[in-house]
């Protein structure tokens, strides 16, 4: 019964590849994020959607594009992939937006591109 | 800026002693701040959070204190465990309607037998 789930949980390519990670939550919350977290541990929010619309764009570069088909699944689209790309992403959830309580983080999808 | 500073980078403490991870916020409309451990390899999960309308939260061997006049919030630990170790974050709601949660840049825990 994983809360939130995501995949896949590793990820090696090539520079300039295409990629998607997906996540799915089944807790019934209303918005969810996508975090990275690079070499160093620092975690720095990407995007943030609530109930499908999006509500973050954290001057993320375009070959980024966060989808969420329903409040349930949020899902990562990852165009020509750079080096500088490798990090652990992390999908979360949160039954409120952002100041209203705790987020709920997937295992995470460690991706590296080489 | 949106930013949360959080000291020291790595700490060490002997099995029992106590621990001490302090932050401090750009935004003065911050109005949550949780506490975030990541174990080796794992996700973070959230051990204890503090609202503006509150100065001190403690649980069991946890306890956080909040001072919204010099934007600083503090994580307390005592009696330290081998299972402490880990990589602790400080994280505050920021931007219109605090409507995301930013993190301060991590403290690596570490326990000594």
């Amino acid at each position: 019964d994983t809360a939130v789930s995501q995949t896949p949980k590793y990820l090696v390519t090539q520079m300039g590849n295409d990629k998607s990670i997906k996540c799915e939550q089944n807790l019934g919350h209303d918005t969810m994020y996508w975090y990275k977290q690079d070499s160093k541990k620092f975690l720095k929010i990407m995007f943030s959607y609530n109930n499908k619309e999006l509500i973050i764009n954290e001057t993320v570069p375009n070959r980024f594009s966060p989808k969420s088909p329903d409040k349930a699944h949020l899902n990562l689209h990852i165009n020509s992939l750079e080096l500088g790309d490798s990090a652990v992403y992390f999908c979360a959830s949160s039954q409120f937006t952002g100041g209203g309580g705790e987020l709920f983080f997937g295992e995470g999808s460690r991706l590296t591109v080489l | 800026g949106e930013n949360v500073e959080q000291h020291p980078s790595t700490l060490s403490v002997q099995e029992g002693d106590s621990a001490v991870i302090k932050c401090t916020y750009s935004d003065s409309a911050s109005n949550y701040f949780p506490w975030y451990k990541q174990e080796l390899g794992k996700r973070p999960q959230l051990i204890i959070d503090i609202r503006s309308n509150v100065g001190e939260k403690k649980d069991q061997r946890i306890a956080v204190t909040l001072n919204k006049t010099a934007k600083h919030f503090s994580l307390h630990i005592t009696e330290t465990q081998p299972e402490d170790s880990a990589v602790y974050f400080c994280a505050a709601s920021m931007g219109s309607s605090a409507s995301k949660i930013i993190f301060g840049s991590g403290t690596r825990l570490s326990i000594r037998p």
